[in-house]
């Protein structure tokens, strides 16, 4: 099982360009997740997908939009980057019946916007 | 909105001694889970324990316990025997439980404790 898989790894953007990053993972579960964390911050929800086909926006929605492709793939998108989206990105994924609500993480994208 | 507090931006210790990180929560929800994940240079996030806000018990998991107090919303992790690999960023994260209407919804982090261990 790889988990939860994120691409790219790093990117640097300038202002204004667009892209896409990319989650997936392999353990059947339903429930999925974007947060940013920037420096001396916890992670903040960006966006959810409790479910396949269903979205909701968290704490930090604007200047992003997701897809949830399927049930194995959830997407993030930068339609116009800007600086304050510098930051490194983690995808999340959990099921109701994961062993202590465990939420597993991807090991991140570090995105730079100049 | 919930929020999580994390007071202590550094703690430092020696090897082998013990540690208490600090954490405390404001909710209105009477049911929710409690977390401790550790971020170590990798960046990988980890969950180290969990509580359940119905649970009065402590939870425990090997050298990692928590000292859960309801009322005073505070959530406090004790490492015991610390060793070099315990060095890391240390979050607490809050989340609704489904009985709260928060069947799916992510976790809300405190801003992080950056653990030293001195050897």
């Amino acid at each position: 099982n790889a988990g939860v898989t994120q691409t790219p790894k790093f990117q640097v953007l300038k202002t204004g360009q667009s892209m896409t990053l990319q989650c997936a993972q392999d353990m059947n579960h339903n429930s999925m997740y974007w947060y940013r964390q920037d420096p001396g911050m916890g992670l903040r929800l960006i966006y959810y997908s409790a479910s396949e086909g269903t979205t909701d926006k968290g704490e930090v929605p604007n200047g992003y939009n997701v897809s949830r492709l399927n049930k194995r793939e959830f997407s993030l998108r930068l339609e116009s980057a800007a600086p304050s989206q510098t930051s490194v990105y983690f995808c999340a994924s959990t099921t109701r019946r994961a062993r202590r609500d465990e939420q597993f993480f991807g090991p991140g994208t570090r995105l730079t916007v100049l | 909105a919930q929020t999580v507090t994390q007071s202590q931006p550094e703690m430092s210790v020696q090897e082998a001694e013990t540690v208490t990180l600090s954490c405390t929560y404001d909710t209105s929800e009477s049911d929710y889970y409690l977390f401790w994940y550790k971020q170590p240079p990798s960046r990988q996030m980890i969950l180290v324990i969990r509580q359940e806000a119905y649970k009065q018990q402590n939870a425990t998991e090997n050298r990692f316990s928590v000292n859960f107090q309801k009322a005073a919303k505070s959530f406090s992790l004790k490492i015991s025997d610390s060793q070099l690999g315990d060095a890391a960023m240390y979050f607490c994260a809050y989340r609704r439980g489904m009985y709260s209407g928060g069947g799916a919804d992510g976790l809300t982090f405190g801003k992080g404790t950056h653990l030293i261990i001195q050897p």
